[in-house]
């Protein structure tokens, strides 16, 4: 069973950056199984993909986003990691962080999510 | 990348059969790669149909996906008080990417 938990700042001051981590358990960042995931969800909104990786390096962001995120793996710390750069109160929001199968489109293992606030 | 469209909310009576539609363009229709999760408040998403009509071990078998066209259908029968959660619709979108729906607020009367 795998298991994802979240962590980072709750509150970020806008035009820093957002940086979040997902540690993982029961499952191996290196195996190649899983796209590694980040989605975020507005307050009272609906859910919105940020973006995923691959072990292999592969990387795919939302378009509307991907000129600020950058997303990575440490495969030592069994850790998946998110940046998000200039960031205004419009990036308020839950992130979860997930899983995406290989080669198919919908994520399995979800982490509980955690709120970050930007804000001065 | 555009936001597939659900209806904001559903209603149903306890026993009763309810469908959520999720509607795209060229995503759903030329893919079968339509997801569905279930979300209680305060609640990570859950995974509830993927490949437009496959469940996941442990999801009831009172949970059913469908598509026709570009549009793409949960329906959950025999309608429990459990089930009252926020629904989320999926779907590839292609070159690599996935886009969500608005999410449908389900409500058992």
């Amino acid at each position: 069973q795998v298991q994802l938990q979240e962590s980072g700042p709750g509150l970020v001051k806008p035009s820093q950056t957002l940086s979040l981590t997902c540690t993982v358990s029961g499952a191996s960042i290196s195996s190649g199984d899983y796209y590694w995931s980040w989605i975020r969800q507005h307050p009272g909104k609906g859910l919105e993909w940020i973006g995923y990786i691959h072990y292999s390096g592969l990387s795919y962001y939302n378009p509307s986003l991907k000129s600020r995120i950058n997303i990575s793996l440490d495969t030592s710390k069994k850790q998946l990691s998110l940046k998000l750069s200039s960031v205004t109160a419009a990036d308020t929001a839950v992130y979860y962080c997930a899983t995406k199968p290989n080669s198919i489109y919908h994520f399995d293992y979800w982490g509980q999510g955690t709120l970050v606030t930007v804000s001065s | 990348q555009s936001a597939l469209t659900q209806p904001a909310s559903v209603s149903g009576s306890p026993g009763q059969s309810i469908t959520i539609s999720c509607t795209g363009t060229s995503d759903v229709g030329s893919y079968n790669f339509v997801s569905w999760y279930q979300q209680h408040p305060g609640k990570a998403p859950k995974l509830m149909i993927f490949e437009v009509t496959k469940r996941p071990s442990g999801v009831s078998n009172r949970f059913s996906g469908s598509k026709s066209g570009n549009t793409a259908s949960l329906t959950i029968s025999g309608l429990q008080a459990e089930d009252e959660a926020d629904y989320y619709c999926c779907s590839y979108a292609g070159s690599s990417t996935v886009t969500f729906g608005g999410g449908t607020k389900l409500t058992v009367l």
